[in-house]
């Protein structure tokens, strides 16, 4: 039962252009979205996060969005730099009662800058 | 501001064994989290503590325990080590201000554990 998608496991884009990762997600009942980064032998590093109560967050080059109606967002890197090669996950936690704000993850999508 | 550190970098064990791995949080953090990830997949949710405590668990058996120090680093135990038990071991720790339920988790470096 994947809750959360990726389904584009790769994308390769061109420096200076725009980056647009894709997650879906099929729990309504998550409340707050991240994406992290995530370079080989490193542990994931986080980007940037979104609450349901918003559509839109950005943060330097990064912006997320939500569609909840969809249930799905977007991460855009704007412009995209050879150095934001990596493995991208998308993550969402639950706001239930008692709910740990245990992240569930996506599988990945990969990432290539080309010069 | 330190971040989080695990020990140790690599590990390997054969089937039948088993392992200790180690974290300490980011200074400040009370919340601890370990993922497993499997080559090729996302981390998955094993267990959370929050101030000692067990706080939700994952789908993973009881062979996969764990505990928090009063100072809020962490250990997870596995035993009876299988082979499918091979993968990245994640620990993330969360800023305090009660149990995490909608904090930033910031993950360490991972130990990367092999069963032969």
């Amino acid at each position: 039962d994947q809750q959360v998608k990726q389904n584009s496991p790769s994308l390769s884009v061109q420096e200076g252009r725009i980056s647009i990762l894709n997650c879906d997600y099929t729990n309504s009942m998550f409340d707050y979205f991240l994406w992290y980064k995530k370079y080989p032998a490193e542990g994931p590093t986080f980007l940037i996060s979104i609450s349901s109560i918003k559509d839109k967050n950005e943060d330097g080059r990064f912006t997320v969005f939500l569609n909840k109606s969809a249930k799905h967002l977007s991460l855009h890197i704007v412009p995209s730099q050879p150095g934001d090669s990596a493995v991208y996950f998308c993550a969402a936690s639950g706001g239930l009662s008692g709910n740990t704000g245990k992240l569930i993850f996506g599988q990945g999508t990969t990432l290539q800058v080309k010069p | 501001e330190t971040g989080v550190t695990q020990s140790p970098t690599h590990l390997i064990k054969t089937r039948g064994q088993q392992v200790t791995l180690r974290c300490s949080s980011q200074s400040g953090h009370n919340t601890v989290s370990w993922y497993q990830q499997a080559l090729g997949q996302g981390p998955q949710f094993i267990f959370q503590y929050y101030r000692e405590e067990e706080n939700g668990r994952g789908n993973f058996p009881p062979r996969f325990s764990g505990l928090q120090f009063p100072n809020y680093s962490s250990e997870l135990n596995v035993n009876a080590l299988e082979l499918d038990d091979s993968a990245l071991y994640l620990c993330a720790s969360t800023p305090a201000g009660g149990p995490a339920a909608q904090g930033t988790q910031y993950f360490g470096p991972g130990t990367r554990l092999t069963v032969l």
